[in-house]
């Protein structure tokens, strides 16, 4: 089974870029990597994913390596209501048996 | 277009009492999925239904913890009888099977939080 390692927590401020990084060095072939976030009181809410090198959607961007053993999400300018858990997965392709798993995810703070 | 729905969004329960939670997907989602989030913690899959069919419930226990998805829509997720461990908040999702092998997204409901006295 894939498990992902990401920081406990992070601290920024307003209007910065904020890059979160998630190792994940047992990721398969057919393993795709995608990040959730997920404000109190709520579930989780798909952000990004990707396979390999670069994704990028209206809210952030997704940087794979070419091993894939890490990747990081890099959210722009960042605001106080992108405080929230960032939960980093790898997810199996559709075709696959295994297990989709959350980590314990990263708590990011955003300051004025 | 609606999301998620789930309810109760709260239930307070003695231990040994039984408690059921209401899950209805967005319409055409033909997976639906129940996590356990524990306070602190990730969510953990419980239970995956593909229609009305289980995918993977090797996470359930399955001598407290049942789950149908009757008519290969709405859910219900039943716990009988709860422990002490079982507070935490119940989360249903549902995914909409795209092409080729690239995962599901999945969109979550605003769960269902426990407690357990």
């Amino acid at each position: 089974l894939a498990k992902t390692t990401q920081p406990i927590s992070m601290d920024s401020y307003e209007g910065q870029e904020v890059n979160i990084t998630c190792s994940h060095n047992n990721i398969a072939t057919n393993d795709y990597i995608t990040w959730y976030q997920q404000f109190p009181s709520q579930g989780p809410r798909f952000i990004i994913q990707g396979y390999k090198t670069k994704v990028t959607n209206e809210v952030a961007s997704l940087f794979i390596p070419a091993d894939r053993k890490s990747s990081t999400l890099s959210l722009p300018r960042v605001s106080l209501s992108d405080t929230a858990v960032y939960y980093c997965l790898v997810v199996p392709g559709y075709s696959s048996a295994s297990k989709i798993i959350f980590g314990s995810g990263t708590r990011l703070s955003i300051r004025p | 277009e609606a999301g998620v729905a789930q309810s109760p969004r709260y239930k307070i329960i003695e231990k040994r009492q039984s408690v059921a939670f209401w899950c209805n997907p967005i319409s055409g989602h033909a997976t639906l999925y129940w996590y356990q989030q524990i306070l602190g913690q990730g969510p953990k899959l419980l239970i995956q239904f593909q229609n009305n069919g289980v995918v993977d419930d090797s996470q359930l226990p399955k001598d407290r913890f049942s789950a149908e998805r009757l008519k290969g829509v709405d859910s219900t997720l039943k716990i009988q009888p709860a422990k002490l461990e079982d507070s935490a908040v119940y989360l249903c999702a549902s995914s909409l099977r795209l092409a080729g092998d690239e995962p599901d997204t999945q969109y979550f409901g605003p769960g269902t939080r426990l407690t357990v006295l």
